[in-house]
């Protein structure tokens, strides 16, 4: 999608090694988003950077950490994988944080704990 | 937790028909949006409609919000094999994050 980029686009991993996501915008955007979608739970958002160095703990953020340093980048971490943890996680961004605009969405990390 | 609840969650139409799905929410909102996801890819942003607005056109589509009855419906005219996807509404309750319901997976036959 134009201006977001997720890196990688598959990965897989053994449980209990640390993994990294990295999600990059070229849109300047104040706001960037870690969600997880999973059969019958739709999206759930895992943490969100309202600038840089400055981010906030969604619904499901337990075993994840992020770290925005700059503007363009919002990394997110698995600490320690875990076989829950194997979904799709999709970056979003957002000039206003939802408000009269909405999320413009990257094309997704499969990630696969085994 | 989900603050959007679509309804229903599968819905198979012939093309050419009308596709109305149906989202309820449980807290206040500043507005709501819907957003389409094709397989395999990420989510699309339709329509958003703001909590004093009743009602939004663009396109082929349609959006109503009740904030009486806390719902709000998204009609889609004239349906297209292209509008095979699965569909999500997404509200805002101003605190800078959207909350997602769990999708509606609407099929549209040739």
């Amino acid at each position: 999608d134009a201006g977001i980029t997720q890196s990688p686009r598959h990965k897989v991993t053994e449980t209990g090694t640390p993994v990294t996501l990295r999600c990059h915008q070229t849109e300047n955007h104040r706001y960037m988003y870690w969600y997880r979608q999973d059969p019958g739970h739709g999206l759930r958002l895992i943490h969100y950077s309202y600038g840089v160095k400055d981010t906030d703990k969604g619904e499901v953020s337990d075993g994840y950490s992020v770290s925005r340093s700059k503007t363009e980048d919002f990394l997110l971490t698995l600490e320690s994988a875990t076989s829950s943890q194997t979904s799709v996680y999709f970056c979003a961004i957002s000039e206003t944080g939802g408000v009269g605009y909405g999320y413009t969405f990257g094309s997704g990390t499969r990630l696969t704990v085994v | 937790s989900q603050q959007g609840e679509e309804d229903p969650q599968a819905l198979s139409i012939q093309e050419g028909e009308n596709a109305t799905m149906n989202c309820s929410y449980k807290t206040s909102i500043n507005n709501l949006q819907w957003y389409r996801q094709n397989s395999g890819r990420g989510l699309v942003h339709l329509i958003l409609i703001r909590s004093n607005e009743r009602e939004k056109h663009s396109g082929r589509l349609r959006v109503t919000l009740d904030t009486s009855k806390k719902s709000s419906s998204l009609l889609i005219t004239a349906s297209r094999a292209a509008d095979t996807a699965s569909y999500f509404c997404a509200t805002d309750e101003a605190n800078s994050k959207l909350t997602f319901g769990k999708g509606i997976t609407l099929s549209v036959r040739p």
